[in-house]
């Protein structure tokens, strides 16, 4: 069964605009860590955001945020004030109980327009 | 530069070789972890030592293996190779065993002929 769903293949984005990227994921534990990493055309893995499963509010790091709704198994990122440098792939990840395996989507291919 | 290392950068080999693929962590990480990422898998998790030890497995195939020495580097080797393990290896490493934020290699890429 997967595990995170990603079902944006590819964005688009006016620069300065917000933008939310959708992950959804499917697990029956009730400890978990959500992650965002960015993965620019040059090929490196950026970390974004973590958000553990009992954190009662939703991450914030400068300009990314994670919109986590629990009950509805959703993790959707958002982007403030989007720039050209966040023309990206986006991927969603999770880490199961006790620190196990990792779970990555298929991403999301974000282009931001000028 | 996240201050993870991966040598080789490219990797060019042969069906039924096998390969090392070594990775440096961040100076003060414990922990290393191995990522495949190709085009029809996409990334995967294989493998997560920590100190020295193995603590998380994921979709790593029998014919690869890896291991962290006590100054903290890791290898991956892979053997019996096959065109499908052509992929971006990347490694990774945190400061704990959760990895909550962990900081990525630029990766190596193999490609099997």
């Amino acid at each position: 069964a997967q595990k995170i769903t990603q079902t944006q293949p590819g964005m688009f984005v006016q620069e300065k605009e917000a933008v939310t990227l959708d992950c959804t994921y499917d697990t029956s534990d009730p400890s978990y860590g959500l992650f965002w990493y960015k993965q620019p055309s040059s090929g490196e893995m950026i970390f974004l955001i973590y958000q553990g499963s009992y954190d009662q509010q939703n991450a914030t790091e400068g300009r990314y945020s994670l919109n986590f709704q629990k009950a509805r198994k959703s993790a959707n990122l958002v982007i403030s004030a989007s720039q050209l440098g966040d023309s990206a792939m986006y991927f969603c990840a999770m880490r199961d109980t006790n620190f196990n395996k990792f779970y990555f989507g298929s991403g999301t291919k974000l282009n931001v327009k000028p | 530069d996240s201050g993870v290392t991966q040598t080789p950068k490219h990797l060019i080999t042969a069906t039924g070789q096998r390969v090392t693929l070594r990775c440096s962590p961040r100076s003060g990480d414990l922990s290393v972890y191995w990522y495949q990422q190709s085009l029809d898998q996409g990334l995967q998790f294989l493998i997560q030592y920590y100190n020295g030890e193995e603590r998380a497995k994921g979709n790593i195939l029998e014919r690869f293996s890896a291991q962290q020495f006590p100054d903290l580097h890791s290898e991956l080797n892979l053997s019996s190779l096959e065109l499908g393990d052509s992929a971006l290896y990347f490694c990774a490493s945190s400061v704990g065993l959760a990895g909550f934020e962990q900081f990525f290699g630029p990766g190596t890429r193999l490609t099997v002929l």
